[in-house]
């Protein structure tokens, strides 16, 4: 199915430093959301963009929606252990009959070595 | 703030035995969600709901899968004939407008 191309992969770094990971699509969307799982519990949503260019934050998490449309980023600064989980980004599909739909990136997974 | 329930948080049942994996969804969402996750893998779509009928159903959603929203706050998977493989964390998610709110999972394994 549908997915949204998320990247990198995985990323093991030292408490304290900043992370990037991005997440694009050949097609556009009108809403970007930003999603941490941890093992064994549902997603949880961080930060949802709606609007091309926005620049949200919600503590040391930073996102950006961006101006295509076509991608968006998050950025966490001064990571700390608990920021060790797996990030999806999302973009909800409207499709005919008021379907809506989540079509996922399959994950950044991040390690914080304390 | 509102929150997505579930319940039970584990459930564990023998191979060919039905459950039924329940969810409370956020009480103003109009949208329903049933997803779930095989140990390290991804987390997969199963079926979408609205307006008391099923939207949208992935390939995994075959005829031993049923969704039901029995009342006005609960919303039900029903899996009829369990298999070894249907062993997953399985979520719930709501949706109002764009947002989607997921609960905590269930846990299922199938012996």
């Amino acid at each position: 199915g549908q997915q949204l191309n998320q990247s990198p992969q995985s990323m093991f770094i030292q408490e304290g430093e900043d992370v990037s990971m991005n997440c694009t699509s050949s097609s556009i969307f009108n809403t970007w959301l930003w999603y941490k799982q941890d093992p064994g519990e549902g997603p949880v949503l961080l930060i949802a963009l709606y609007k091309a260019g926005e620049l949200t934050s919600n503590g040391r998490l930073t996102a950006q929606f961006g101006i295509t449309r076509k991608d968006s980023f998050l950025n966490i600064s001064a990571s700390i252990p608990s920021d060790v989980g797996i990030y999806f980004c999302a973009g909800p599909r409207f499709n005919a009959g008021n379907n809506r739909k989540l079509i996922w990136g399959l994950g950044t997974s991040l390690a914080v070595n304390p | 703030e509102p929150e997505v329930t579930q319940t039970p948080s584990h459930q564990v049942t023998q191979m060919g035995q039905e459950v039924i994996l329940r969810c409370v969804p956020i009480s103003n969402h109009l949208y329903f969600y049933w997803y779930r996750q095989i140990l390290g893998q991804k987390v997969e779509f199963l079926v979408s709901f609205y307006n008391n009928e099923i939207s949208e159903k992935s390939e995994i959603f075959d005829d031993q899968f049923s969704v039901e929203r029995p009342d006005g706050s609960n919303f039900t998977l029903k899996i009829r004939s369990t298999k070894l493989e249907d062993s997953a964390m399985y979520f719930c998610a709501s949706t109002g407008d764009n947002e989607q709110f997921f609960g905590p999972g269930t846990r299922l394994t199938v012996l």
